[in-house]
């Protein structure tokens, strides 16, 4: 158990809807990435905040969006749903952000039918 | 824009044997980590490779970093069944802090 929690586990939507994942880091941690892991495009990093900024932007198409709360904890926003979207969705948290290992939360896998 | 392999991608060994992943990437960096996952399950950080010569040890699996040549090896040794997984690299460009990762490499152990 790496200490990073996502929420929901699965996630069965149809095309077109909006859903949001959530991603609580471990205790500490300032940092959270968001991955998607599809059969097609592999793991892909999406986007990184660190302590509630954004801080660096990876392969995110603009119908996702993301957020970190005070809290630290972050959800990741995915609109207007495709099929290509049905991937697992990983949420990672470190503690600085920059140079430091990375631990993955379990994933949400996300079927959009 | 940086660019990590893996190979090779699907590999198959005997219970016993010893046998290499590599991990090539294009650009310079000077940190590299290694994860296993199993089917339908998170990754787990197997080793965490800071500087060029690093070696690092854990059970029967053991990974080195060599910068210069911008390879990294993950290397088994007498290989059991729970080792079957697929292992990716990932590298964490020196201007950043987002992951890069390798295809992956599907290690099945048979008996």
């Amino acid at each position: 158990d790496s200490g990073v929690t996502q929420t929901p586990k699965h996630l069965i939507t149809a095309t077109g809807q909006r859903v949001t994942l959530r991603c609580s880091p471990r205790s500490g941690d300032l940092s959270v990435y968001w991955y998607q892991q599809s059969l097609d495009q592999g793991l892909q990093f999406l986007i990184q905040y660190y302590n509630g900024e954004e801080r660096a932007k990876g392969n995110i198409l603009e119908r996702f969006s993301a957020q970190q709360f005070p809290d630290l904890h972050s959800e990741l926003n995915l609109s207007s749903l495709e099929l290509g979207d049905s991937a697992l969705y990983f949420c990672a948290s470190s503690s600085t952000g920059q140079g430091v290992e990375q631990y993955f939360g379990p994933g949400t896998r996300l079927t959009v039918t | 824009e940086l660019k990590v392999e893996q190979n090779p991608l699907f590999l198959s060994m005997q219970e016993g044997k010893n046998y290499t992943i590599y991990c090539n990437y294009s650009t310079t960096s000077d940190r590299l980590y290694w994860y296993r996952q199993d089917p339908g399950k998170s990754l787990e950080s197997l080793f965490v490779l800071l500087s060029n010569g690093a070696v690092k040890q854990e059970g029967r699996l053991m990974a080195s970093l060599d910068t210069k040549a911008r390879l990294s090896t993950l290397h088994i040794t007498a290989a059991v069944h729970d080792l079957s997984a697929t292992y990716f690299c990932a590298v964490d460009r020196t201007s950043g802090s987002r992951l890069t990762f390798g295809e992956g490499t599907q290690l099945t152990v048979n008996p």
